[in-house]
């Protein structure tokens, strides 16, 4: 089973330049999120969906767009990368919202230079 | 508002060495409580949970006990193993939606 699958898993880019990642999930679960995690920071909301279609703001939203067009899916875009934005994304999805049983991809390494 | 301390890392310790990782959390009536691990190069990963006041979390011998009283989620292992090195993360969930609050992590290097 794969789970939760995020790709890229490493990106350099350039500030100002945009770039999407994408998640993809095969558990049918409803909840997706995507979180941010930095040195001494622990792991950061970003942005989380509730279901196709859906979508909400998290912790630290800004810079970032989401999008939720199928169930599976849920992609996370930086339309103008700032070096802020260096840091390792995760996407994690559960079937429930009030268990707290996230399943977490592997993770994607951005850098922006 | 919602938050969660855990305490500094890195911790190193011998193998068979008793762990403890110290966890408090700030919050607005009874949330769940959780403890995630992260081994290198991987995502995070669910080690166990607790849902209410005195409820006790178990599972691979790692054990946590909800403590209302001290706001207190303290994470325990009697023998460590080397297996066991990881970055391990205390969290709250508040609200719908399944939004977990993370401490910042403390990360465990155990040695042969």
């Amino acid at each position: 089973n794969a789970g939760v699958t995020q790709t890229p898993k490493f990106r350099v880019l350039k500030t100002g330049q945009s770039m999407t990642l994408l998640c993809a999930q095969d558990m049918n679960h409803e909840y997706m999120y995507w979180y941010r995690q930095d040195p001494g920071m622990g792991l950061r909301l970003i942005h989380y969906s509730v279901g196709e279609g859906t979508t909400a703001k998290g912790e630290v939203p800004d810079g970032y767009n989401v999008s939720r067009l199928k169930k599976q899916n849920f992609l996370l875009g930086l339309e103008s990368a700032a070096p802020s934005q260096t840091s390792v994304y995760f996407c994690a999805s559960s079937r429930q919202a009030d268990t707290g049983e996230l399943f977490f991809g592997e993770g994607s390494r951005l850098t922006v230079l | 508002g919602n938050s969660v301390t855990q305490m500094e890392g890195p911790v190193t310790l011998s193998e068979e060495a008793f762990l403890t990782i110290n966890c408090t959390y700030t919050a607005t009536g009874y949330p769940s409580l959780f403890w995630y691990v992260q081994y290198p190069g991987e995502g995070l990963q669910l080690l166990l949970k607790a849902t209410k006041a005195d409820d006790k979390g178990s599972n691979k011998g790692f054990e946590a006990t909800y403590r209302k009283e001290t706001t207190s989620f303290h994470l325990e292992k009697g023998s460590v193993q080397v297996s066991d090195s990881a970055v391990y993360f205390c969290a709250l969930l508040y609200n719908q939606g399944g939004k977990l609050i993370f401490g910042q992590g403390t990360e465990l290097s155990v040695k042969p």
